[in-house]
């Protein structure tokens, strides 16, 4: 069955450091997202992505974060100078068309840990 | 702005207990409500969805009712199994929302044989 695929499933990085996360979306898919799941709290909507541009964000999504499809099959958020309070667990998705018709299939998520 | 509350975890239940987990919402208009299910290791999957008021979604004996009138969407499963045990996240999608969920806080269910 297809899955989206997230890459490292943990990353430890040092604060002020560049961190990318990276996933695989579902071949056929065409809108791709990002979540976050700070410990303890709510998951919460980073930015979606259709056609090459970012669709929608949240104020979450600050100018040092980025999203890029680099080649095709990547889906990658690049955070630029990483905070402590960035320290969460980050869900890909995507979908195949926008999900008021079809289903978004999640990663199982890339666990950040800065320090 | 939209939320969703969703009954805070762990819940601990001995194999074919019955569960509830409650899920209300706010939200304008008529949204879209959802329970995703993260297995130990998986990513998120949708468990099963309703899209209209009195609809009921239901999937693997899970079942839940959107409730307009009480802004509900609770979780509910008449005899859980041990392979039931993850966490269990209930989601909308508002009418002007675009192609964002948002999501409760999860609750983690825990069945002991």
């Amino acid at each position: 069955e297809p899955e989206v695929t997230q890459t490292p499933s943990h990353q430890v990085t040092q604060m002020g450091q560049e961190v990318i996360l990276r996933c695989v979306p579902i071949s056929n898919h065409l809108y791709f997202y990002w979540y976050r799941q700070i410990l303890g709290q709510k998951v919460e909507f980073l930015v979606s992505f259709y056609n090459n541009e970012i669709s929608e964000k949240s104020e979450i999504f600050d100018d040092q974060f980025s999203v890029e499809r680099p080649d095709g099959s990547n889906f990658t958020l690049k955070i630029r100078s990483t905070k402590l309070e960035d320290s969460a667990m980050y869900f890909c998705a995507s979908s195949e068309q926008g999900i008021r018709n079809t289903e978004a299939f999640f990663g199982q998520g890339t666990r950040l840990t800065v320090v | 702005g939209n939320s969703v509350t969703q009954m805070e975890g762990p819940v601990t239940l001995s194999e074919e207990a019955f569960l509830t987990i409650n899920c209300t919402y706010t939200a304008t208009g008529y949204p879209s409500l959802f329970w995703y299910v993260q297995y130990p290791g998986e990513g998120l999957q949708l468990l099963l969805k309703a899209t209209k008021a009195d609809d009921k979604g239901s999937n693997k004996g899970f079942e839940a009712t959107y409730r307009k009138e009480t802004t509900s969407f609770h979780l509910e499963k008449g005899s859980v199994q041990v392979s039931d045990s993850a966490v269990y996240f209930c989601a909308l999608r508002a009418d002007n929302a675009g192609n964002m969920l948002t999501f409760g806080g999860g609750t983690r269910l825990m069945v002991k044989p």
